[in-house]
């Protein structure tokens, strides 16, 4: 089991509709990520959230919407979003937003979208 | 701008065989970490090892070991004594100041076979 949890796993919703990933760590890192990843393909990079601020968002479209309420918990919230949009979903944290810092995964959500 | 690279084509390992996964990269930055992580196919992203730029000794995580030559620009993965559950794909990432983000390479696949 991973100490970073993502809810939910699965997820298929249509192009209008509104929803949320949640990802939530208890191991006390500042550092935490959103990736997106296609099939047979690295992690990219969406969002980083350093000591709850937004500290890079890597151009992604606005029908993503990060947001860090506290430091153990990370949401993406979705709205209209693309059919090209499905894709796993994966969060990460670290002790903290370094080059020696290893990030550490969840399970991944994945997200059909309709 | 960074760059990882795995060039192995998808790799069948015999159990308990060793098995050395290639990783070149490039950066012109002197501090930088580089890191392993395997992901299986039910999508989790496990981290298995970190090597600093300035570590004099390769690392060492139990049955996993990082072949780290500095000159060449290499971080090799070696895996010992194979199991079936080492199958997955495996990515070599590194980070460095200039980028600041986790680079991945496009993935090793290893398929261990009894």
């Amino acid at each position: 089991d991973t100490e970073v949890t993502q809810t939910p796993k699965h997820l298929v919703m249509g192009m209008t509709n509104k929803k949320s990933l949640k990802c939530e760590q208890h191991m006390g890192h500042r550092a935490m990520y959103w990736y997106k990843q296609k099939a047979k393909k690295p992690p990219e990079l969406m969002f980083v959230y350093s000591y709850e601020k937004l500290s890079i968002n890597e151009s992604v479209p606005s029908r993503f919407s990060p947001e860090c309420p506290n430091s153990s918990l990370l949401n993406l919230h979705l709205h209209a979003l693309q059919p090209e949009d499905s894709a796993l979903y994966l969060c990460a944290s670290s002790l903290r937003d370094s080059i020696d810092q290893p990030q550490h995964f969840g399970d991944g959500t994945r997200l059909s979208i309709l | 701008a960074q760059k990882i690279t795995q060039t192995q084509p998808g790799m069948f390992v015999q159990e308990k065989e060793a098995v050395t996964l290639d990783c070149t990269y490039d950066t012109s930055d002197p501090s930088y970490g580089l890191f392993w992580y395997k992901q299986p196919s039910s999508g989790e992203m496990i981290f298995l090892i970190y090597q600093g730029s300035y570590d004099q000794q390769n690392a060492t995580e139990g049955r996993y070991s990082l072949n780290f030559q500095k000159a060449r620009k290499s971080a090799n993965l070696v895996i010992s004594a194979s199991q079936l559950g080492d199958s997955a794909m495996y990515f070599c990432a590194m980070r460095d100041y200039g980028n600041n983000r986790l680079a991945f390479g496009k993935g090793n696949q290893v398929v261990v076979i009894p």
